[in-house]
């Protein structure tokens, strides 16, 4: 089955400074890779997501890599904010399994 | 984007004692739907793929006598957890595909239940 490895598990930053996240993935037949964010005892929420047809997508100050042929995805957060605290998750699916691999989580603590 | 709903919030139980968790999808009808735990600190693991109508699909590691799952309509799935354990307690969160959306990976999740066994 799937295997998603996550980096690093917990990450400091000044406000205003960017974030990176990366994750690995094992099965290539995945094709669909979301990014979730979840704050203490809430569900995760989609912050943003990219297809295998896709090598990079940016929304606002968030942005999302994808490398097929390394099997590896990043998450890029520019000019942190303290309401980016969180713990983010990837994830990565294939049209086979449907359901979510969950990477192990990093938490983000953005100092003001 | 589409509406998961799931009952409880939060739930305290005696050890022995069974419990059932609710998933709707308010907006759209939910072929399939997954179950997952989240231990405290921990990310979320795959108990079970529920799909309307026909026997849930369980990960391995996960009882199914013990997690009995029920998706009788497109729009709900229940999640029983019988005989509850103290290492039972953990965040049950759902999550649900619709028809059109099956094949594209993008799931909406519940609020989460909270499940504490005394």
């Amino acid at each position: 089955g799937e295997n998603v490895e996550q980096h690093p598990s917990t990450l400091s930053v000044q406000e205003g400074d960017s974030a990176v996240i990366k994750c690995t993935y094992s099965d290539s037949a995945s094709n669909y890779f979301p990014w979730y964010k979840q704050e203490l005892g809430k569900r995760p929420q989609l912050i943003i997501d990219i297809r295998s047809n896709v090598g990079e997508k940016k929304d606002q100050r968030i942005a999302v890599t994808l490398n097929k042929t390394a099997k590896h995805f990043s998450l890029h957060i520019t000019e942190t904010q303290p309401e980016d605290s969180a713990v983010y998750f990837c994830a990565a699916t294939s049209p086979g399994r449907r359901a979510l691999t969950f990477g192990s989580g990093t938490r983000l603590q953005v100092q003001p | 984007g589409a509406v998961v709903s799931q009952h409880p919030s939060w739930v305290i139980c005696k050890s022995g004692t069974s419990v059932k968790i609710e998933c709707r999808s308010l907006d759209f009808q939910a072929t399939t739907m997954f179950w997952y735990r989240q231990f405290p600190k921990q990310s979320l693991m795959l108990m079970a793929t529920s799909n309307e109508g026909s026997k849930a699909t369980y990960e391995q590691g996960v009882e199914k006598d013990k997690f009995l799952i029920n998706h009788a309509s497109l729009t709900l799935s229940t999640l029983t957890v019988t005989s509850a354990h103290p290492e039972d307690s953990s965040f049950y969160i759902c999550s649900a595909s619709g028809t059109l959306r099956l094949n594209t990976g993008e799931l909406f999740f519940g609020e989460g239940s909270r499940l504490t066994v005394l």
